[in-house]
């Protein structure tokens, strides 16, 4: 299985609403990071938190690490229909040298 | 603007035949990576390069080849020896030698005739 594993794997919420995503890894990481995908698009880096911080905020989002129970959260905030994507967490694992590994993704759908 | 640029944005392949996905930056960025990405599915990681004339293998690098004879362009292959080549296929970049805050490219489609 995947290094990072998000859940669910498939979220739908109304505008406004907050939307929470967790990505699950298992060994240990120098940093976490969240990419989002539109439809057949590239990856948009969001935010990088690493292994020593707890949680980290950028705009509508609000990132949270716990590296003893190997977990992470995205939270989005008051959605919009623009963050209508799919939302990816990637480690940088220790041991693994200069790579990054990405999870299968929480793929969210906001209706406005 | 600076950017990654990846060509083109739809490929076929015929049995047998080697096809080659360019993937050019102008960030002046170090270390750029290839990475395959199927349907529903997370992106898997098939070759990456953190300096010119170097390049390690990823996850999945059967069947696939690249060189980097330039900072800018990091070519991926993919050999007739790959024979489920059909993917969506994702180039990025990142300053410094590490993988962090990634930029990627707009993505090839690559599909079998």
């Amino acid at each position: 299985s995947q290094q990072g594993e998000e859940d669910p794997q498939a979220l739908s919420i109304q505008e406004g609403e907050n939307a929470t995503m967790n990505c699950s890894y298992k060994t240990s990481i120098n940093n976490l990071q969240w990419y989002r995908q539109n439809s057949g698009r590239g990856l948009v880096h969001l935010i990088l938190i690493r292994s020593n911080e707890r949680e980290k905020h950028s705009g509508r989002l609000r990132v949270t690490l716990d590296t003893s129970k190997k977990s992470s959260s995205l939270l989005i905030t008051a959605s919009r229909a623009a963050d209508t994507a799919s939302y990816f967490c990637a480690t940088d694992i220790k041991a693994a040298g200069n790579k990054l590994t990405f999870g299968g993704g929480t793929r969210v759908l906001v209706k406005p | 603007d600076g950017g990654i640029t990846q060509s083109p944005k739809y490929l076929f392949r015929k049995e047998g035949q080697n096809v080659t996905l360019s993937c050019e930056q102008n960030l002046n960025h170090d270390a750029m990576y290839w990475y395959r990405q199927d349907p529903g599915q997370g992106l898997r990681l098939i070759y990456y390069s953190q300096i010119v004339n170097d390049f390690q293998k990823g996850d999945i690098a059967e069947g696939y080849s690249v060189s980097r004879e330039k900072k800018e362009s990091f070519p991926l292959t993919v050999t007739s020896a790959q024979k489920n080549p059909t993917a969506f296929y994702l180039c990025a970049s990142s300053f410094g030698g590490g993988p962090e805050k990634l930029f990627f490219g707009s993505g090839t489609q690559l599909s079998v005739l």
